[in-house]
């Protein structure tokens, strides 16, 4: 079965650091995409970054990046330089090959930028 | 600029009441989500349609809900009768989906806040 795991209900960071937000998945098919979306209090749903399974370098997308570690599973996101406006929920997503684009979510983990 | 319009944004209705919930996916997409969040249980996959054919609604509770694609520019989510217990966030979201390496992400509308009381 197909699972996303966000163990970071919440997590701090002081403004202009960095931070990773952490994300592992399961999945037995080879071939999958990875996204990372942020949600603001707005509840509007932003894509960020997005990594595919046989990408050889890390994604990167200005402020943000994507760690990927495939033997390890995991695709965790290092948000650089943190701002206020960062403080959200951030979801991790994974779309395996077979099922058709099929998109599945973690739990989120908040995150709260300290000024 | 290309987004997903869901109508409406709020509803408050009682129980019992039939609720039914709008989507224009982004023209061209070929793919359409509906999720569920709650507080509870976070971003729930509902179903899913390519082309218009459902492909997967084994998320949706089937004695209440059903989900139809009348028409390339319309998707629907309908709850009777509706129940306190669906109070959420209905998100609809559309893609091309070409496959997930592709790199196609989905793009989300701003949500149904629904409320049954």
């Amino acid at each position: 079965a197909q699972k996303i795991t966000q163990t970071q209900p919440g997590m701090f960071v002081q403004e202009k650091e960095a931070v990773t937000l952490d994300c592992t998945y399961d999945t037995s098919d080879p071939s999958y995409g990875l996204f990372w979306y942020k949600q603001p209090s707005s509840g509007e749903m932003i894509f960020l970054i997005y990594q595919g399974s046989y990408d050889q370098q890390n994604a990167t997308e200005g402020r943000y990046s994507l760690n990927f570690q495939k033997a390890r599973k995991s695709a965790n996101l290092v948000i650089s330089a943190s701002q206020l406006g960062d403080s959200a929920m951030y979801f991790c997503a994974m779309s395996p090959n077979t099922g058709g684009f099929k998109t599945i979510f973690g739990a989120g983990t908040r995150l709260f930028v300290k000024a | 600029d290309a987004r997903v319009t869901q109508t409406p944004r709020h509803k408050v209705t009682e129980m019992g009441q039939e609720v039914t919930m709008r989507c224009q996916p982004i023209l061209g997409h070929n793919t359409v989500f509906w999720y569920r969040q709650t507080m509870m249980q976070g971003l729930e996959l509902l179903a899913y349609f390519r082309n218009r054919a459902p492909l997967d609604d084994s998320g949706m509770p089937k004695d209440r809900f059903s989900a139809e694609m009348p028409d390339a520019t319309l998707a629907t989510l309908k709850i009777q009768p509706s129940e306190p217990r669906d109070s959420a966030v209905y998100f609809c979201a559309s893609g091309l989906g070409t496959g997930p390496l592709s790199g196609n992400t989905i793009y989300f509308g701003e949500g149904s806040w629904l409320t049954v009381v």
